[in-house]
């Protein structure tokens, strides 16, 4: 049974560029919720994806957007990054609002230079 | 802003030891409370959820609950080595977003 997978598990990027992550949902889940993860930090929610539209959204600016597809999965997108953009992004997934937990991926660490 | 409390640590014990590990939740509407355990340089892995006061079991982990002091609890019995690892309590709030507190470094010593 397939976990949660994310790629790319690393990623360097300059200031000011864009950057793509992907996720693919553990098997019967619908729900996919993205995470950043400052080092030494608890995982500070971005947003929720539920039948292809975002549901919920943390503090996080305008240029962190999502998108989910008809198969579950979801990609994070950040535009104009900045060098406190570092972090180790999670995605995770569940089964409707999660009520069970979530399951979370390896992540995909983001290094901004 | 609804926030999730804990101790940074670390918090050192013996091994064989109990380890308790301590959270606090600001939005008592939150139902649902979750520990993950996370492993340096890993993603944070479920180890137990609890809903209801009081406590739950499961092999040497157990959660507490007491929903009026906005408090949750994990102790560790019998504590290995290989528990040595970020815990990380997470809260379920009211509007159904899982919320994490910054975690609390657990050392076992051999």
């Amino acid at each position: 049974d397939a976990g949660v997978t994310q790629s790319p598990t690393h990623l360097i990027k300059t200031r000011g560029q864009q950057v793509t992550l992907r996720c693919s949902p553990k098997s019967g889940h619908d729900t996919v919720s993205w995470y950043q993860q400052a080092l030494g930090q608890g995982p500070q929610f971005i947003f929720q994806y539920y039948e292809e539209e975002e549901r919920q959204r943390g503090n996080f600016p305008d240029r962190f957007s999502g998108h989910q597809f008809p198969n579950y999965s979801s990609e994070l997108n950040v535009n104009a990054l900045l060098l406190g953009d570092s972090a180790l992004y999670l995605c995770a997934s569940s089964l409707g609002a999660g009520s069970g937990g979530y399951t979370f991926g390896s992540g995909t660490r983001l290094t901004v230079v | 802003q609804k926030e999730v409390e804990q101790n940074s640590g670390p918090l050192s014990v013996p091994e064989g030891a109990i380890a308790s590990l301590n959270c606090t939740y600001s939005d008592r509407g939150s139902q649902s409370f979750f520990w993950y355990r996370q492993y340096s340089g890993k993603s944070p892995e479920l180890i137990m959820f609890i809903y209801s006061n009081g406590d739950k079991e499961d092999g040497r982990f157990t959660a507490q609950l007491n929903k009026a002091s906005q408090y949750v609890s994990l102790l560790i019995r019998d504590s290995q080595p290989s528990d040595s690892a970020t815990y990380l309590c997470a809260v379920m709030d009211s509007s159904y977003k899982l919320i994490f507190g910054s975690g609390t470094r657990l050392l076992v010593r051999p």
